[in-house]
């Protein structure tokens, strides 16, 4: 167990609809990263937040959101649903978000199934 | 051009016996850090060695071990005494220090590694 939370552990919804992913990061730790796990793109970094500050960007598309809350816990929010938006949705945590050795721990993901 | 280059997506292994997963990587930064981690059927992807780029020595965990060749920029899992849980998908990432305002990390294809009786 990394001590990353994610909810829910599946989602099965329709082209079109909008989710939303949670995570809570492990105690102490301040960034939380978005990972998208599919099987044509393999794994992605999508967007990181730091202390509730977005620091970073990867190839998060424009339907895709994420905020990080007071408590630190951050939400990734995908909107118009389309098939190829299918995948596993990880989220990791780890303790500073500036250049330094600090391992990013996985939370068990979101298996997220657009029909 | 890939960042992160796994050239093998599957490999057998004789329970018992060592094996090597390689990882070459691309990068001009000369300060990062390479991370292997394991995903197995569960999904969930679990942290197993890191090294970074000024570490002098090879990291080992374990029955893990890195083999760090710097001037190749291979970056390769070694893993002793293969036992059937390490059945899974391993994944080679890199962080790269200097132009990156995060700590996002860039991963490869993977390979998937089977352990035979």
């Amino acid at each position: 167990d990394s001590g990353v939370t994610q909810t829910p552990k599946h989602l099965i919804t329709a082209t079109g609809q909008r989710v939303t992913l949670r995570c809570s990061p492990r105690s102490g730790d301040l960034s939380v990263y978005w990972y998208q796990q599919s099987l044509d793109q393999g794994l992605q970094f999508l967007i990181q937040y730091y202390n509730g500050e977005e620091r970073a960007k990867g190839n998060i598309l424009e339907r895709f959101s994420a905020q990080q809350f007071p408590d630190l816990h951050s939400e990734l929010n995908l909107s118009s649903l389309e098939l190829g938006d299918s995948a596993l949705y990880f989220c990791a945590s780890s303790v500073a978000g500036v250049s330094a050795y600090n391992e990013q721990f996985f939370g068990p993901g979101t298996r997220l199934t657009v029909l | 051009a890939q960042k992160i280059t796994q050239t093998q997506p599957g490999m057998f292994v004789q329970e018992k016996e060592a094996v090597t997963l390689d990882c070459t990587y691309d990068t001009s930064d000369p300060s990062y850090g390479l991370f292997w981690y394991k995903q197995p059927s569960s999904g969930e992807m679990i942290f197993l060695i890191y090294q970074g780029s000024y570490d002098q020595q090879n990291a080992t965990e374990g029955r893990y071990s890195l083999n760090f060749q710097k001037a190749r920029k291979s970056a390769n899992l070694v893993i002793s005494a293969s036992q059937l849980g390490d059945s899974a998908m391993y994944f080679c990432a890199m962080r790269e220090d200097q132009n990156n305002a995060g700590n996002m990390l860039t991963f490869g294809g993977g390979t998937r590694l089977m352990v035979k009786p």
